[in-house]
């Protein structure tokens, strides 16, 4: 069953360090997704792509945060100068439709790629 | 700001009891969707209901999206341990899923 991959599974850097999080979606699908889970807090929206650009953004996903399509199969999240705050699990999704539509809107999760700052 | 209020925040239960869980918003969505995810993994898609008053069932867990789409339920007859884990709502508008904080479900043998 095709599946959402996500690396590196769990990532330690220092403040003010760069990080570039990796997902690779699946195939057939157009809209990807980021969002992130603080331990012990709800999953929130960052970003949504579509058609090789940003289609919506929350306001976590200020300047720091930017995203990109390298190529045909990479999704990748880069967060500049890391802070404390950003320590969470970070989730990749994808989707055939835009997000909610009956059977084609269906969001698939990786994993998660577990970034811990300090 | 689309807030999704779930209930209860936690529920400890005994095999074979029934349970629900509920999500409430102010907000209209275009359609809701009930996760479950394991600790250390992504959400997993349980359902996802558009219509207002729809009713759905998957085996022994019944959705039900209000008639408003602001709210939903999520009913499970006979819960067993394997049922275990946080379950999320998220209310979809556009391409932005607003998930709820979860109702996390302990279900003991």
């Amino acid at each position: 069953e095709p599946e959402v991959t996500q690396t590196p599974s769990h990532q330690v850097t220092q403040m003010g360090q760069e990080v570039i999080l990796r997902c690779v979606p699946i195939s057939n699908h157009l809209y990807f997704y980021w969002y992130r889970q603080i331990l012990g807090q709800k999953v929130e929206f960052l970003v949504s792509f579509y058609n090789n650009e940003i289609s919506e953004k929350s306001e976590i996903f200020d300047d720091q945060f930017s995203v990109e399509r390298p190529d045909g199969s990479n999704f990748t999240l880069k967060i500049r100068s890391t802070k404390l705050e950003d320590s969470a699990m970070y989730f990749c999704a994808s989707s055939e439709a835009l997000a909610g539509k009956l059977n084609t809107g269906e969001l698939f999760f990786g994993e998660g790629s577990r970034l811990t700052v300090l | 700001t689309q807030l999704l209020e779930q209930s209860p925040q936690f529920l400890s239960i005994q095999e074979g009891e029934n349970l629900t869980v509920y999500c409430n918003s102010s907000s209209v969505f275009s359609s809701l969707q009930w996760y479950r995810q394991e600790p250390g993994e992504g959400p997993v898609l349980l359902v996802t209901v558009v219509t207002g008053g729809e009713v759905k069932k998957l085996k022994r867990l019944t959705f039900q999206f209000g008639d408003a789409r602001k709210d939903s339920s999520l009913h499970i007859t006979a819960a067993q341990p394997g049922d275990t884990g946080l379950y999320l709502c998220a209310g979809a508008r556009y391409s932005t899923l607003t998930f709820g904080k979860g109702t996390m479900l302990l279900v003991s043998p």
